[in-house]
């Protein structure tokens, strides 16, 4: 089946650290590959994606490469910021079907 | 544009009552979703509509919960009667299209079943 796991939280980091947020998933078709971030009081925003292998989604410094190969997305950043403090969740999609299987979320606390 | 607006933003309600969730897609998206996220799981697909039809219904937990869009514009989520295990955060998303990323989710209804 299709299935996303992504490591679990709480991550607390400090201000300008290096984060790393593991994800792998199982795909019957060939997937793409997302992360969306929800920041306290919001609702899900698409932060980056990637459609197919080897393909890299960046945005606002977080960056993650397709591995099909390990079938991974690992979720990337070389400096965080308090600003960061969010949930991130790690998704895929098969092409043609409209739903997202999403993991359960990886919370990140970053202090100053 | 407007966003989707979801409503209410929080309900608490006793085992056994009804609870209706509203959301208001973005203004010509035809694609409705609705999922929710349990006791800080995964959040899980549980419905699409296209316009006022049910396209894809597969993830809807049992027949306590009824959706309906009406006239193609907004939805309603009725769980009837709510049980402990409803409890959880119910997303509304939509997008104009099938394509990939274009979904916007609302905020979410955080739902509390006592």
């Amino acid at each position: 089946g299709n299935s996303v796991t992504q490591m679990e939280g709480p991550v607390t980091l400090s201000e300008e650290a290096f984060l790393t947020i593991n994800c792998t998933y199982t795909a019957t078709g060939y997937p793409s590959l997302f992360w969306y971030v929800q920041y306290p009081g919001e609702g899900l925003q698409l932060l980056l994606k990637a459609t197919k292998a080897d393909d890299k989604g960046s945005n606002k410094g977080f960056e993650a490469t397709y591995r099909k190969e390990t079938t991974s997305f690992h979720l990337e950043k070389g400096s965080v910021q308090v600003s960061d403090s969010a949930v991130y969740f790690c998704a895929l999609r098969i092409y043609n079907f409209n739903k997202f299987y999403f993991g359960s979320g990886t919370k990140l606390n970053v202090k100053p | 544009e407007a966003g989707v607006t979801q409503f209410p933003s929080h309900s608490v309600i006793e085992k056994g009552q009804t609870v209706t969730l509203r959301c208001d897609p973005i203004s010509g998206h035809d694609n409705l979703y609705w999922y929710r996220r349990v006791m800080g799981k995964e959040i899980k697909f549980l419905l699409h509509f296209v316009k006022e039809s049910k396209q894809d219904e597969s993830g809807m937990p049992n027949n306590r919960f009824l959706a309906e869009r009406t006239g193609g514009t907004y939805s309603t989520l009725k769980v009837q009667p709510a049980e402990l295990e409803d409890s959880g955060v119910y997303f509304c998303a939509s997008s104009r299209t099938r394509e990939d990323g274009g979904y916007t989710f609302g905020s979410g209804t955080r739902l509390t079943v006592v």
